[in-house]
């Protein structure tokens, strides 16, 4: 199994500031895929970023991917009350990924 | 398309009793997932099908925990007898396959053991 290593730990910012997260890796990958997880709630998947891309967008979500450094971002622009969540990355391969302690943002309205 | 769904959402039990967590995935998902999420860690794999058949259940506790997929599509979790330590949220995903797929999660069962 392959175990993504998000940082920080936990992350503070006012509505309309931006968030970046980060994830690390050991092993080569398929792709890298990030997920967030609402209180109580099982986690929903934000975007999928191949190995051999480096950037991708959707809407304020911005996944950054550097395999020569086994590192990925994400950034989310302009964020609201609503992205508070807890973050976690999963990086895909030919095994079965598993899940970092994640990334708790709370944003202050 | 529906989503995962898992019942019952909640269940509180005390320590020794047995308890078991029932999960219908996505139509057509070949691979189903059921993960273990104590508060303030993430979800730790428990056991993970394809189709009908173990894939890996190397992290599950099986003196105590049991899964099976019948006909592989719902399956049920299991754990006989509970200890306060296994509280936790557990979850139930599903995926079409098992390399590098997105994980489609549902909502939980949030177990207490008292």
């Amino acid at each position: 199994s392959q175990q993504g290593e998000e940082d920080p730990q936990a992350l503070s910012i006012q509505e309309g500031e931006n968030a970046t997260m980060n994830c690390s890796y050991k092993t080569s990958i398929n792709n890298l895929q990030w997920y967030r997880q609402n209180s109580g709630r099982g986690l929903v998947h934000l975007i999928l970023i191949r190995s051999n891309e480096r950037e991708k967008h959707s809407g304020r979500l911005r996944v950054t991917l550097d395999t020569s450094k086994k590192s990925s971002s994400l950034l989310i622009t302009a964020s609201r009350a609503a992205d508070t969540a807890s973050y976690f990355c999963a990086p895909g391969g030919s095994y079965i990924p598993t899940f970092g302690r994640g990334t708790s943002l709370i944003v202050h309205p | 398309e529906a989503g995962v769904a898992q019942s019952p959402r909640y269940k509180i039990i005390e320590k020794r009793q047995s308890v078991a967590f029932w999960c219908n995935p996505i139509s057509g998902h070949a691979t189903l997932y059921w993960y273990q999420q104590i508060l303030g860690q993430g979800p730790k794999l428990l056991i993970q099908f394809q189709n009908n058949g173990v894939v890996d259940d190397s992290q599950l506790p099986k003196d105590r925990f049991s899964a099976e997929r019948l006909k592989g599509v719902d399956s049920t979790l299991k754990i006989q007898p509970a200890k306060l330590e296994d509280s936790a949220v557990y979850l139930c995903a599903s995926s079409r396959d098992r390399v590098g797929n997105i994980q489609y999660f549902g909502a939980g069962t949030r177990l207490s053991v008292l």
